[in-house]
């Protein structure tokens, strides 16, 4: 039973291109968070999704920062126009259920911004 | 003031030494509280769950809470060397999976 899988494991953008970030979550799961852990930051939350809705992105810049979990595949996290600033490592985590606090993390995706 | 605060200061340790982590929190909402291991360049790895005051135990990790003083701790007994690992309080109010992590502990053994 595979858990969260998270791809690319390590992204190299330069600034200004896309940054395309995936998650597939534990089979069964069908509620899926982001978070982004900045260097000497603690995890910062990004935003909620189910299946075809985003439920919660109050922790999502405003700006270049979207997401979305389609009835299939992966969701997906987008970075456009990246700037240095966005290096960070983005995890994923899902759950069985809106109600169940237990999140499970995949091993995070480490984007870098040359 | 941040809604938890964990001292990131890095904690080395002898095999078989007691290990004591600290959280405290500032938003009387929460109402569940984790510890997560998170191994170097791993995703954090769910290791204890609590939402009542008090110790919870699992082998040689105890959870507390205390709800009145607004903190939570983690005590691992018997260190070994497979526990070095940065150490992640976490904590959300009901019905709401928006964790709110602390910094993080590392945490060395060393033989």
């Amino acid at each position: 039973n595979a858990g969260v899988m998270q791809n690319p494991r390590h992204l190299v953008r330069r600034r200004g291109q896309e940054a395309r970030l995936r998650c597939s979550p534990m089979k069964g799961h069908s509620h899926v968070y982001w978070y982004r852990q900045l260097p000497e930051e603690g995890l910062k939350f990004m935003v909620y999704l189910q299946k075809e809705n985003i439920i919660d992105e109050s922790g999502m810049p405003k700006e270049r920062f979207s997401a979305e979990f389609p009835k299939e595949g992966p969701s997906i996290l987008r970075i456009q126009q990246v700037v240095r600033g966005d290096s960070a490592a983005y995890f994923c985590a899902s759950s069985p259920g809106q109600l169940d606090e237990k999140l499970f993390f995949g091993s995070g995706t480490q984007l870098s911004v040359l | 003031q941040k809604e938890v605060e964990q001292d990131p200061g890095p904690l080395s340790v002898p095999e078989g030494a007691i290990v004591s982590l600290n959280c405290t929190y500032s938003n009387s909402a929460f109402q569940y509280f984790m510890w997560y291991r998170q191994y170097s360049r791993k995703g954090p790895e769910l290791l204890m769950y609590t939402y009542s005051s008090g110790n919870k135990e699992d082998g040689r990790f105890t959870a507390q809470l205390n709800r009145a003083s607004q903190y939570i701790s983690l005590l691992i007994r018997d260190s070994k060397l497979s526990d070095s690992a940065t150490y992640l309080c976490a904590m959300t109010d009901y019905g709401n999976n928006r964790l709110a992590f602390g910094k993080g502990n590392q945490v060395v053994v060393i033989p």
